[in-house]
């Protein structure tokens, strides 16, 4: 069965600098991939959509990347600030698996 | 309020009772997923809908746990004879496929097994 892994539970960095989330994924070709955020207490919300011939895609701060051949997903935050801080989880295609999620914590 | 919308947003109960969830979905979303989240951890599957239609139901899920989504509308999730394991985040997602395909959460229903 597919498996998704997201390289780690949390990520401290500063102010200003980019933070660099990875989403893996083994035994599975989505035709896309999804980032969400997630604040506590509340229901994930949609951040970005890539799909397989996509090698980029950005809005505002937020850029993702995916490389079907290393089977990974790249989600970057330029610019980071604290309102940043939640927890990032990545899903694949309609499948709607999601990850462990990656807690993200920028510090002023 | 168009949004995915789930009723209670609180419930405490004692082990050994049933519980139902509600969710109601953004009304021409065609698929509606239902999840599971204890603190720390991401979302975990436990089934899903194409309309009325169940197409998958986690192996994770007990006997216990049963979903309906009549007239592909409005979804319920029940658990019968809770367990104090049971306690966690349900969260109720839905979206339209072929249209944009993200997921739309609601805020989950916090179950609290005493």
């Amino acid at each position: 069965s597919q498996k998704i892994e997201q390289n780690s539970e949390a990520l401290n960095i500063q102010e200003g600098k980019t933070a660099t989330l990875t989403c893996n994924y083994t035994n599975y070709s989505p035709a896309y991939l999804q980032w969400y955020r997630q604040d506590p207490g509340r229901g994930p919300v949609f951040l970005l959509l890539i799909r397989e011939n996509e090698k980029e895609k950005r809005k505002e701060r937020l850029k993702v990347t995916f490389d079907t051949t290393l089977k990974q997903s790249l989600f970057h935050i330029t610019a980071s600030q604290p309102a940043d801080s939640a927890t990032y989880l990545c899903a694949l295609d309609n499948d709607m698996r999601f990850g462990a999620g990656t807690r993200l914590t920028v510090k002023p | 309020d168009t949004g995915v919308s789930q009723d209670p947003r609180h419930k405490i109960t004692k082990r050994g009772q049933n519980v139902t969830f509600r969710c109601d979905p953004i009304s021409e979303h065609n698929r509606l997923y239902w999840y599971r989240q204890t603190l720390g951890q991401g979302p975990e599957f436990l089934t899903y809908f194409q309309n009325e239609a169940q197409l998958e139901k986690s192996r994770l899920l007990s006997d216990r746990f049963s979903a309906e989504r009549p007239k592909g509308s409005f979804s319920t999730l029940e658990i019968q004879r809770t367990e104090q394991g049971d306690s966690a985040m349900y969260l109720c997602a839905s979206s339209l496929v072929g249209q944009g395909d993200e997921a739309f959460f609601g805020q989950g229903t916090r179950l609290t097994v005493v």
